[in-house]
């Protein structure tokens, strides 16, 4: 199994600013995801978070808005840059057993924009 | 048209009553999860499924992988169950997931 947590777990920001969402794994694990919740919404895939290389962004999701990095196998940073009030989402971090397919979710962060 | 297809999107009943939520899938899937999501947001993995049924307390879920179906059975459901239940594939050969639009279960006492 495979503990994640998440930091902040919450905030509200200003419209213009950016916010950076850190996701710190117990163990180490090769597929490690971002995830957006919109209210009342299912989960949408941002990117597949790469050690040591860029990340891989899913469609209508780009670096400029969204940056990731993993300087490593338990560690990931998600940015939010520029925000508006369409941004205010749930930001979710998940990891996957490469061979087993386990998943495991992060808490969440909660974003607010103003 | 969603690779994966949840239905009901609500569900209402009273405590005790057999819950049934079903998943339809279009694409080939590696396995596909069953995950619960309560208020505040966590989410946690009920089931992973690739074939058959699996069974946890009174949680059912089964899987028939030539008709891309899945479904997640509670038996004398209770209160505490009330929760949103997400189905999810692992897209074969993607290594990622795809999310069903979740059903919002709300169990009456």
């Amino acid at each position: 199994s495979a503990v994640i947590s998440q930091k902040p777990s919450r905030d509200i920001c200003q419209r213009g600013t950016s916010l950076t969402i850190q996701c710190q794994v117990d163990s180490q694990v090769t597929m490690m995801f971002w995830y957006r919740q919109q209210p009342g919404q299912s989960l949408t895939l941002i990117a597949t978070a790469n050690q040591g290389s860029e990340a891989t962004y899913e469609s209508g999701f780009v670096i400029d808005k969204f940056p990731i990095s993993r300087p490593n196998l338990t560690f990931s940073t998600l940015t939010v840059s520029n925000m508006s009030p369409e941004d205010s989402s749930i930001y979710l971090c998940s990891v996957m057993g490469l061979l087993t397919y386990e998943q495991y979710f992060g808490p969440g962060t909660r974003l607010t924009v103003t | 048209k969603n690779e994966v297809e949840q239905s009901p999107q609500n569900l209402t009943a009273q405590e005790g009553e057999f819950i049934t939520i079903n998943c339809s899938y279009s694409v080939g899937i590696s396995a596909l999860h069953w995950l619960q999501q309560h208020p505040g947001g966590g989410i946690v993995s009920l089931f992973m499924l690739s074939s058959g049924k699996k069974k946890h307390g009174r949680l059912i879920a089964t899987i028939n992988i030539q008709e891309k179906h899945s479904s997640l059975h509670i038996t004398a459901s209770h209160p505490r169950d009330s929760a949103v239940y997400i189905c999810a594939a692992i897209i074969q050969g993607a290594q990622k997931l795809v999310f069903g639009q979740g059903t919002r279960l709300t169990i009456n006492p």
